[in-house]
């Protein structure tokens, strides 16, 4: 069965500081990688998602996230945070072939204006 | 164009008693999902529709039915509910046959059992 662990719970951090928030995964075959983003109060929403090509993928809001096969890891980071950037965040990942898409726990980013 | 559409968007229910969550999609999709929303667990899948007449169980699915009455429409039964069911429940619809499809969610529904 498919898994996804998130590193970290909870991060606190000040504008204008970098992120990086880590995932990784378990899986027995091709997969595709997801994160999602949950503004308070609001559904999630897509991130970025990575299917095959350039492992270092660009998202919406000036989010990237590198998938490393050999690690079975897609960290997900941003060079310079916002205070809108406060939301949680979850990584997830699908079989090619599956219909099932996994959720990591989330992280809940707190950005401090 | 409305996306995924959930009701109700609050309830609270007692021990026991029974309802059912409401889920249409707009984007003509073919699957359908039920997923709840736990502190610390992430979301976890109850149910999906891979297509319009199929109905599987996902991880967690006791204490729950299903029904993709067309392929608009996906509801989620309580029969009787319990505490354990408290949380937030997230229906979502994508086309799973295509690479680069997403689940696109609705905007949750916050259950209460007491």
């Amino acid at each position: 069965a498919q898994s996804v662990s998130q590193h970290n719970h909870h991060v606190i951090l000040s504008e204008a500081a970098s992120l990086e928030l880590g995932c990784n995964y378990s899986y027995g075959g091709t997969v595709n990688l997801f994160w999602y983003v949950q503004y308070p109060g609001q559904h999630l929403q897509l991130l970025l998602k990575y299917f095959s090509g350039d492992p270092l993928v660009k998202g919406i809001k000036g989010f990237e996230a590198e998938f490393i096969k050999s690690k079975f890891s897609f960290n997900l980071r941003k060079p310079s945070v916002q205070w809108s950037d406060t939301a949680e965040y979850f990584c997830a990942v699908i079989g090619r072939n599956d219909y099932k898409l996994s959720f990591g726990a989330g992280t809940t980013v707190t950005v401090r204006a | 164009n409305a996306g995924v559409t959930q009701t109700p968007k609050f309830q609270v229910l007692k021990t026991g008693q029974s309802m059912t969550l409401q889920c249409a999609q707009d984007m003509n999709h073919n699957s359908m999902y039920w997923y709840r929303q736990d502190p610390g667990m992430g979301l976890r899948l109850i149910y999906y529709s891979a297509s319009e007449g199929t109905t599987d169980k996902g991880e967690v699915p006791n204490g729950y039915n299903v029904s993709r009455l067309n392929k608009r429409e996906f509801s989620l039964r309580l029969e009787s509910a319990a505490p354990s069911q408290t949380s937030v429940y997230f229906c979502a619809s994508n086309y799973p046959g295509q690479r680069d499809s997403p689940l696109h969610f609705g905007n949750g529904t916050r259950l209460t059992v007491t």
